[in-house]
């Protein structure tokens, strides 16, 4: 059980160009959902919180306009990088969470982007 | 007071033997400390958690020490296996208390373990 899924798995485009990136729980309806960066032997940022039927909570520094994150439904967050440029090149992972009390994150297999 | 301290940054061990990794916090209101093993181009799993409530819990091969007063904690990996190696974080969390920092894990730096055969 709590497994969660990440699509595609690694993406390559065109400076300016957007790409989107879908965040499903499989097995679990999950309230919240997380949406972290990482660099490369570096450790995970936090970007943004997402709770199902209202809007992501960004982390400072973040470009909310940038990086606009849908959590639709209980099993379905979606993170588009908006206008992406080399430097948003990197690792994307979501986390999700079950229920309102649970701490326990469950993370999904990451997202490659490489933006040309 | 949000940090999570992690050392050491590398470690190799020789198989079979005990991998330890340390984590300190300073925000007295995390109460729970999960640990996450992360292979290359893979997000992180969970391997272990513990709360502040109990000072050891062990799975298998895997075991957490927690020191309360301290505010430290360690993962240590009994008979260290090479397809242990990996990159390893520790994390805390603060209770669900509603607000901006509710569920959010603060993680380590991460500590890239090598296990030799």
């Amino acid at each position: 059980g709590a497994v969660v899924s990440q699509h595609p798995s690694w993406v390559i485009c065109k400076s300016g160009t957007s790409v989107k990136i879908e965040c499903r729980s499989l097995d679990f309806q999950a309230t919240t959902m997380f949406w972290y960066r990482q660099f490369p032997k570096q450790s995970l940022m936090l970007m943004a919180t997402s709770n199902e039927g209202s809007k992501a909570t960004y982390e400072q520094g973040v470009e909310k306009d940038k990086f606009l994150i849908n959590h639709a439904s209980l099993t379905l967050s979606t993170l588009t990088v908006t206008s992406a440029h080399p430097e948003d090149s990197s690792f994307y992972i979501c986390s999700a969470r079950h229920g309102l009390t649970t701490q326990t994150q469950y993370f999904g297999p990451g997202t490659r982007l490489l933006v040309l | 007071q949000q940090q999570v301290k992690q050392s050491p940054q590398s470690l190799i061990v020789q198989k079979g033997g005990i991998s330890i990794i340390n984590c300190a916090y300073e925000n007295t209101a995390f109460d729970y400390f999960p640990w996450y093993q992360q292979f290359p181009g893979k997000g992180p799993a969970l391997l272990i958690a513990i709360r502040p409530d109990v000072s050891e819990k062990k799975e298998g091969r895997f075991t957490i020490s927690f020191n309360k007063s301290a505010k430290q904690f360690s993962l240590h990996i009994m008979d260290s296996q090479p397809g242990d190696s990996a990159t390893y974080f520790c994390a805390a969390s603060t209770p669900p208390a509603g607000g901006t920092s509710y569920g959010k894990l603060t993680f380590g730096q991460g500590t890239i373990l090598t296990v030799h055969p």
